[in-house]
């Protein structure tokens, strides 16, 4: 079946860094992948759609600014969480799309803590 | 604009029990897809699910049964003969395909614990 690779799959680092989260689709080509965000205890929520070769489309209250998307191959997409503070910490996870009518298939998450 | 409901937060069981866990949702769309997804304390989602809107057909899969009608917007979710492995969170979702949005919108999930 079609396999998602999300890496780092944990990360801690001080307030003030960057940090970058890889999601690789490994066996099939995604030209759409999306970023979800789930705080502790919480649901998980859409953050952007990332469509190879274009700009990510971000959902409201989501600063484009701060987490920096880019899908720049078929089986790459990265976001990256720029100057990052106690409140960026969350559990993000990253879905591609196989083609239309498939179903999504989820990396398995990268927990991220900021000191 | 779409919305799913899982009114449910927490529910506590005995091993061999049965279980539903309940799903309502909104959405405009007349194509659409609902799912179920099993979160464990790992945090990793399980694909549980997909069932097409046109398919109001009931699915079982083992101890697993899903129950969808569109006349009462409710996909439910019944585990029978519940066991300790079933405890994680279960989160309901949809995605319209009309619209081009295929992105997920999840409920708020329901955490099962399953006691031995």
């Amino acid at each position: 079946g079609a396999v998602v690779s999300q890496h780092p799959s944990w990360v801690i680092c001080k307030s003030g860094t960057s940090v970058k989260i890889e999601c690789r689709s490994l066996d099939f080509q995604a030209t759409t992948m999306f970023w979800y965000r789930q705080f502790p205890k919480q649901s998980l929520m859409l953050m952007a759609t990332s469509n190879e070769g274009s700009k990510a489309t971000y959902e409201q209250g989501v600063e484009k600014d701060k987490f920096l998307i880019n899908h720049a191959s078929l089986t790459l997409s990265t976001l990256t969480v720029t100057s990052a503070h106690p409140e960026d910490s969350s559990f993000y996870i990253c879905s591609a799309l196989t083609g239309s009518n498939q179903p999504q298939h989820f990396g398995d998450g990268t927990r991220l803590s900021i000191l | 604009a779409q919305k799913v409901t899982q009114a449910q937060t927490e529910i506590s069981v005995v091993e061999k029990e049965d279980v539903t866990l309940d799903c309502v949702y909104e959405t405009r769309d007349t194509t659409y897809y609902l799912f179920w997804y099993k979160q464990p304390p790992s945090g990793e989602l399980v694909f549980l699910i997909r069932r097409n809107s046109f398919d109001e057909q009931n699915e079982i899969s083992g101890r697993y049964s899903w129950n969808f009608q569109k006349s009462t917007s409710s996909f439910n979710f019944t585990i029978t003969a519940s066991q300790v492995v079933d405890s994680a969170v279960y989160f309901c979702a949809l995605s319209e395909e009309s619209t081009g949005r295929r992105a997920l919108t999840f409920g708020s999930g329901t955490r099962l614990q399953v006691q031995p």
